[in-house]
């Protein structure tokens, strides 16, 4: 069975950073692409940022992109999300999601519980 | 990177049957076969039901089922029961080499 659990979620000032990280069992962690998908309490889904098996297809929301860092070990069976210049907006449950197959282009077909980063101004 | 255009809610008695669209464009829905819809019940993650399309991953009813239209995909669960009552979301990969989501459909059974 699929196990994602995801760590790292806390309470930040605005400017600060965070590492959000995803231990993933049950599955060959190196075959698939990985996500990590955030929801503001109430709203909709919002797909951060994918990473394919072998990391040479990785790709992020603009409304992250220059400040997050998605990152893999496959060794570790662990996925990464490095934060940097949080910003109020960015307050959300993180969810990380696996996806179907290799590419970032599949379905995200199991998800994690979700570890919530709340940025204070 | 836009979202991709759902209706805010649908309503509809158990034992009927509801369709939610899911509006793209020919740089999403109207270009890949990538196209997914999850379900989420308030408070729990989302589940896929629906992978590339019109594809149900093991375990998912057969009460669901997905088309797609030019750019504009569409979830269709038919009998409707109780629990499900939720929200819906559609996704699609996109030529900017991301996944984009609706902003969810509200479904009531009344």
């Amino acid at each position: 069975e699929v196990h994602l659990v995801e760590s790292g979620g806390d309470l930040v000032q605005s400017g600060r950073s965070l590492r959000l990280s995803c231990a993933a069992s049950g599955f060959i962690f190196d075959d698939f692409a990985m996500h990590w998908v955030r929801q503001v309490p109430g709203k909709g889904l919002e797909w951060v940022s994918g990473i394919s098996w072998n990391r040479n297809n990785i790709n992020y929301a603009d409304s992250v992109k220059g400040r997050f860092t998605i990152s893999r070990d496959n060794a570790k069976n662990s996925l990464y999300l490095q934060m940097n210049s949080l910003r109020v907006e960015d307050t959300a449950f993180y969810y990380c999601a696996k996806g179907r197959s290799s590419a970032i282009s599949f379905a995200l077909d199991n998800w994690g519980q979700g570890t919530l980063v709340t940025v204070s101004s | 990177q836009s979202a991709l255009t759902q209706p805010a809610s649908v309503s509809a008695s158990p034992g009927q049957s509801i369709t939610i669209s899911c509006a793209g464009s020919s740089s999403d829905i109207g270009y890949y076969t990538s196209v997914s819809w999850y379900r989420q019940h308030p408070g729990k993650v989302p589940i896929n039901i629906i992978y590339d399309v019109s594809n149900r991953p093991s375990g998912v009813s057969d009460r669901f089922s997905g088309s797609r239209s030019g750019s504009t995909a569409s979830l269709t669960i038919s009998g409707l029961q109780a629990e499900d009552e939720a929200y819906y979301y559609c996704a699609s990969y996109t030529m900017g080499n991301i996944q984009v989501f609706g902003g969810g459909t509200k479904l009531t059974v009344l």
